[in-house]
């Protein structure tokens, strides 16, 4: 069975803490994301890469970076944890190709900054 | 900047019933998908439709994609409580770039 893994499912963590969220997929696929998604404003676009060593900034990247060093692992960084970034963390992932593109999610992390 | 409205945001009905939400935008879309996704999980993708007019069907779930590629809806008959979840909208442009996902329908059904 396919699947995009989210190393924790609860994390509670200080303001001012650098916080890393791990996510790995074992679909050999090139795409992967990272969103945000908090009530009444859906799901937000934080960061993507389209391959190993690159990083697209989405919507919302104030605040955060990611690391891909390798295929299969894409890793949200928040440099500095604020309150205002309590929220569910989703990581996806895609193969790349001509359209249809279909996101594979992960069961997502929720994060607590106190 | 893409944007998909869906509405309605929330919706409580009775086991049985039969119901419509609706994903909307200014924009053409290459192609449009709907995702479920259920407490503590994930979205998963539902369907994806690529053609103006065309219509899906995923058991009880009807799928259209409006002849503009601007909109679509998803039809539920006889709602179960396994239908319980968020549904989400997403669209695709023609370029290679992210999906646009909407904000979401919470649809909630009561036994």
């Amino acid at each position: 069975d396919v699947k995009v893994t989210q190393s924790s499912r609860y994390l509670v963590k200080r303001t001012g803490e650098k916080v890393f969220l791990e996510c790995v997929q074992d679909m050999d696929h090139e795409n992967m994301f990272w969103y945000r998604q908090d009530p009444g404003l859906g799901l937000r676009l934080i960061y993507f890469s389209y391959d190993v060593k690159m990083k697209e900034k989405g919507d919302i990247p104030e605040g955060y970076s990611v690391s891909r060093e390798k295929k299969e692992r894409f890793s949200l960084i928040l440099e500095s944890a604020s309150t205002n970034q309590t929220s569910m963390y989703l990581c996806a992932s895609s193969s790349s190709g001509v359209g249809n593109e279909k996101l594979f999610f992960g069961s997502g992390t929720q994060l607590s900054v106190l | 900047t893409q944007l998909l409205e869906q509405s309605p945001q929330f919706l409580s009905i009775q086991e049985g019933e039969n119901l419509t939400v609706y994903c909307n935008s200014s924009s053409v879309f290459s192609s449009l998908q709907w995702y479920r996704q259920e407490p503590g999980e994930g979205p998963v993708l539902l369907v994806t439709v690529v053609t103006g007019g065309e219509v899906k069907k995923l058991k009880r779930l009807t799928f259209q994609f409006g002849d503009a590629r601007k909109d679509s809806s998803l039809h539920i008959t006889a709602a179960q409580p396994g239908d319980t979840g968020l549904y989400l909208c997403a669209g695709e442009d023609s370029g290679n770039t992210p999906l646009v996902f909407g904000k979401g329908t919470r649809l909630s059904v009561i036994a």
